[in-house]
């Protein structure tokens, strides 16, 4: 299976300043057929289930405000919040769908 | 609008079994493949097993494989998984989940629903 792993493990951000999430893969998740990164970032919210942010490696999903942006290729990639929101305090994950899948252990994002 | 409403979940003996449901409404259930996937208390995510859109395919995480059982009913638009044998480790919420395309595949997921919690202990 593809290891995934994150930094950190947790993140402190002033209100209005940018969180950068990092995730790394033991493999590459790019796929051939369309040559795209089969990553995806979810926010969970304490109590809720978890909610799709980001998929291949860089689309938003619907409604999903642009401050958040996915980057990277290959085994590197980025979750990047610009201007951090109370209400983007929550645990984030970085996904792998290119086979078995598999997530990394997650990031908390708090208020400095 | 997608909702997924999972139920059966509660407390279980080690080595007993138990039968997730999760019933689905505001998409064509036939045309996406689902998952379950799990979370122990205060732990990650777990990907524990999914289901082709046809209902035919069907995929387990190697610590669940030949234990659970994937299936889908069509005719009330519902998914269930089927949980023998189980572990202490077993003991988590389980979610379901809608995959985000119809076509293609494997794909990340768009909707979840709120979970059930499985507490596996004697």
């Amino acid at each position: 299976d593809i290891v995934m792993t994150q930094s950190p493990e947790s993140l402190a951000v002033s209100l209005g300043e940018r969180a950068t999430i990092n995730c790394k893969s033991s493999q590459s998740v790019l796929k051939n057929s369309n040559n795209k990164n089969s990553l995806a970032w979810y926010q969970q919210k304490p109590g809720q289930p978890p909610k799709l942010l980001i998929y291949w490696a860089s689309t938003r999903a619907s409604g999903v405000p642009d401050r958040f942006s996915g980057g990277g290729s290959g085994t590197d990639f980025t979750l990047t919040i610009t201007s951090l929101q109370a209400e983007d305090v929550a645990v984030y994950y970085c996904q792998q769908y290119s086979n078995t899948l598999t997530f990394g252990g997650g990031t908390k994002v708090e208020i400095k | 609008e997608v909702q997924l409403l999972e139920s059966g979940g509660g407390l279980v003996q080690p080595g007993g079994s138990l039968r997730l449901s999760c019933a689905t409404s505001g998409f064509t259930f036939s045309s996406y493949a689902m998952s379950w996937v799990r979370q122990a208390p205060g732990k990650g995510l777990e990907w524990v097993s999914g289901i082709g859109a046809s209902g035919v395919s069907t995929y387990y995480a190697g610590a669940v494989k030949g234990r659970f059982t994937i299936s889908k009913d069509k005719s009330n638009n519902t998914l269930y998984l089927q949980m023998t044998s189980l572990r202490a480790e077993d003991t988590a919420i389980y979610y379901c989940a809608k995959d985000l395309a119809e076509i293609g595949g494997p794909h990340p997921w768009d909707s979840w629903g709120q979970g059930t919690l499985v507490t596996v202990s004697s």
